[in-house]
């Protein structure tokens, strides 16, 4: 089966841009997240949709930071407008899981975000 | 913040030997998962193992599991050059929708 696809895969911006990601996960999957890893640390759980709906986004922050899945596939996530912490990779992840505990979820490569 | 803290920070070992990575938590949990990073590359699934389960196996894997101690081990037996990546626990912390929190991971070089 496919994997998850993101892009871009890099992206420069000048701090007060805005920018986009976008995500197509796994056909079929159910959960969508988005992480954030800065350079040396783990990743940062954002967001998460179940289908088409928000079930955990108590780290995203709103004030510039935004994100929706469209009809329960594709997602994407912007920020506007960026700041200079901001630069990072954002992860996309999908799993089956429709309610209940995790299963396996599958990374795509991700965003590499240079904000300047 | 996060939920996992692995350890140790850095691992650096020959070809052939195992790796040792532990990690801990602080809440109690529905499954424990393990995850490799390559240099520059997304995230890879190892191993899920559940809060009813001591240890689990998948080749040259070999993951632990103490609720009561709120810990986990992840082991590596023979390893290889290939191994060489970053390794994360992520804990799915008892929500009802199966909320996924990474730690810090661990970096570990397998030296030829």
């Amino acid at each position: 089966e496919a994997g998850v696809a993101q892009s871009p895969r890099y992206k420069i911006i000048e701090k007060r841009q805005s920018v986009a990601f976008w995500c197509n996960p796994i056909s079929g999957h159910a959960t969508l997240y988005w992480y954030q890893q800065i350079l040396g640390q783990g990743p940062k759980l954002l967001i998460q949709f179940q289908n088409n709906g928000v079930v955990d986004d108590s780290q995203l922050p709103k004030d510039r930071f935004s994100a929706e899945r469209l009809k329960g596939v594709d997602s994407t996530l912007k920020i506007q407008p960026a700041k200079l912490e901001d630069s990072a990779v954002y992860l996309c992840a999908s799993s089956r899981a429709s309610t209940g505990p995790s299963t396996e979820a599958f990374f795509g490569q991700g965003t590499r975000l240079t904000v300047v | 913040s996060q939920q996992g803290e692995e350890d140790p920070q850095a691992l650096s070992i020959q070809e052939g030997e195992n790796a040792t990575m532990n990690c801990s938590y602080k809440t109690s949990i529905n499954n424990l998962q393990w995850y490799r990073q390559n240099s520059g590359r997304g995230l890879v699934h190892l191993i899920l193992i559940r809060s009813n389960e001591r240890e689990k196996h998948s080749g040259r894997l070999r993951v632990t599991l103490d609720t009561s101690k709120k810990s986990s081990s992840l082991l590596i037996t023979a390893s290889r050059a290939a191994d060489t990546a970053s390794y994360f626990c992520a804990t799915d912390g008892g929500t009802s929708y199966g909320k996924l929190t990474f730690g810090q991971g661990t970096i570990l070089t397998v030296h030829p």
